[in-house]
């Protein structure tokens, strides 16, 4: 099973300022990566697909680039609708479909 | 609008059963593997189970396999979620996910999310 893990576990981050977030895979995944945004009491949305792939709606601040092991979500200027958990997960050699830890962006 | 609502949630006992439904709408429910994910109080997702559009093929996560059990109906636009032998660390919010890409054996990216419904499995 590949084990996706996410750093930091907590990001404190002005609002207006860049954030960057990491997922690392314990073995390559290709671009085979997706990330989501989740809300206290709100079910998780698609942000990125394929690594990169911005989905239906997402504002252009978010990016997503990397392959094989390595990953990030950068979010160019953070607003406060941003703030939140942000999860990566992996689509190769399924199945498991698996998570990272997660990592919240918090306000600094 | 596309949609999808979880039902069948509650309070059962460790060992006892459950069954959860997800209606969906919206969109041409039968082209679309679907997920079931699972989140445990202050932790983060568990992908549970998959099931392909024609519901021909299915996935489960290890630590479901041989007690969950997962099928749709096409006709009624509904997933299911056969839950038995439960365990206290199966008590979560379940969400049900439709997957991004048409005709998908697997859904590689879950692209609508329900709200999800609680299991909590406790004496």
């Amino acid at each position: 099973e590949i084990v996706m893990t996410q750093s930091p576990a907590t990001l404190s981050v002005s609002p207006g300022e860049r954030a960057t977030l990491s997922c690392r895979a314990s073995q390559s995944v290709s671009n085979n990566l997706a990330w989501y945004q989740q809300k206290p009491g709100q079910a998780p949305r698609l942000l990125i697909y394929g690594a990169s792939a911005r989905a239906t709606g997402i504002p252009a601040r978010f990016s997503g680039s990397g392959s094989g092991t390595e990953f990030t979500l950068t979010i160019s200027s953070l607003q406060s609708e941003d703030f939140a958990v942000y999860y990566c997960q992996h689509y190769n050699n399924w199945p498991p479909l698996t998570f990272g830890g997660g990592t919240k962006v918090e306000i600094k | 609008e596309v949609q999808l609502v979880e039902s069948g949630g509650g309070l059962v006992q460790p060992g006892g059963s459950l069954r959860l439904s997800c209606a969906a709408s919206g969109f041409t429910f039968s082209n679309y593997a679907m997920s079931w994910v699972r989140q445990a109080p202050g932790k983060g997702l568990e992908w549970v189970s998959a099931i392909s559009g024609s519901g021909g093929s299915t996935y489960y996560a290890d630590s479901v396999k041989g007690r969950f059990t997962i099928s749709r109906d096409n006709s009624k636009n509904t997933l299911y979620l056969q839950m038995s032998s439960l365990r206290a660390e199966d008590t979560a919010v379940y969400y049900c996910a439709k997957g991004l890409m048409e005709w998908e054996v697997f859904p590689a990216y879950m692209d609508v999310w329900g709200k999800g419904t609680t299991v909590t499995v406790s004496s």
